[in-house]
């Protein structure tokens, strides 16, 4: 079945500094979602990525979808504390169904 | 702003027991869905229900696990006979539309079996 894979697991980094995310899939997507979930919460929707090569900004959050639609990035510049929580990626193939990234669990210290 | 709400937040039972967790999609969503979240680990797909009938089941989604839409507004997860490796977080979460679309999650059901 189609394999969803994320690097890294855990990333600490420094108030301000850049972080990045990747994602894998075992098989080609027909699109990819991001989604990020607080400490004791509920995963939050991002972002989605449809087209081969698409990369989109919200503000500081950079996320891009590879050319061959196996491969995913999200990128946050100059980090701040409300950015800590895990982010995962989802995939879905020619099913709905969303194969969930094992996530990056994201600590900002001040 | 709509959300999708879930009851009840926190579920102990004993093994072997039923349970029924209970959800409310947004109003005008047709697609809804189950997800189990164990500590720590993924979000992992168990069902997706559209037009009163399971349009997709994961692996994880066996005899044990059924679902139902009872009136217009619950979707509800019902496990028969839980287990001890039954114990996670069960997320409820609903969206639009026919192609690929955002799921809205619920807050979440802890699931514990002991």
């Amino acid at each position: 079945g189609q394999q969803v894979m994320q690097i890294p697991q855990y990333q600490h980094v420094q108030e301000g500094e850049d972080f990045t995310t990747y994602c894998n899939s075992s098989t080609t997507l027909s699109n990819i979602q991001w989604y990020k979930q607080r400490p004791g919460g509920h995963p939050v929707f991002l972002i989605q990525l449809v087209k081969s090569g698409e990369v989109k900004k919200q503000k500081r959050l950079t996320f891009q979808f590879g050319e061959a639609k196996k491969n995913s990035s999200l990128h946050i510049t100059a980090t701040q504390t409300t950015d800590v929580g895990t982010y995962f990626c989802a995939g879905s193939g020619s099913a709905r169904q969303l194969t969930f990234g094992s996530g990056t669990q994201l600590t900002v210290l001040p | 702003e709509p959300e999708v709400t879930q009851t009840p937040s926190h579920q102990v039972t004993q093994m072997g027991q039923e349970v029924i967790l209970r959800c409310v999609p947004i109003s005008n969503h047709l697609y809804f869905y189950w997800y189990r979240q164990i500590l720590g680990q993924k979000v992992e797909f168990l069902v997706s229900f559209y037009n009163n009938e399971i349009s997709e089941k994961s692996e994880i989604f066996d005899d044990q696990f059924s679902v139902e839409r009872p009136d217009g507004s619950n979707f509800t997860l019902k496990i028969r006979s839980t287990k001890l490796e039954d114990s996670a977080m069960y997320f409820c979460a609903s969206s639009t539309g026919t192609g690929p679309r955002e799921q809205y999650f619920g807050p979440g059901t802890r699931l514990t079996v002991t």
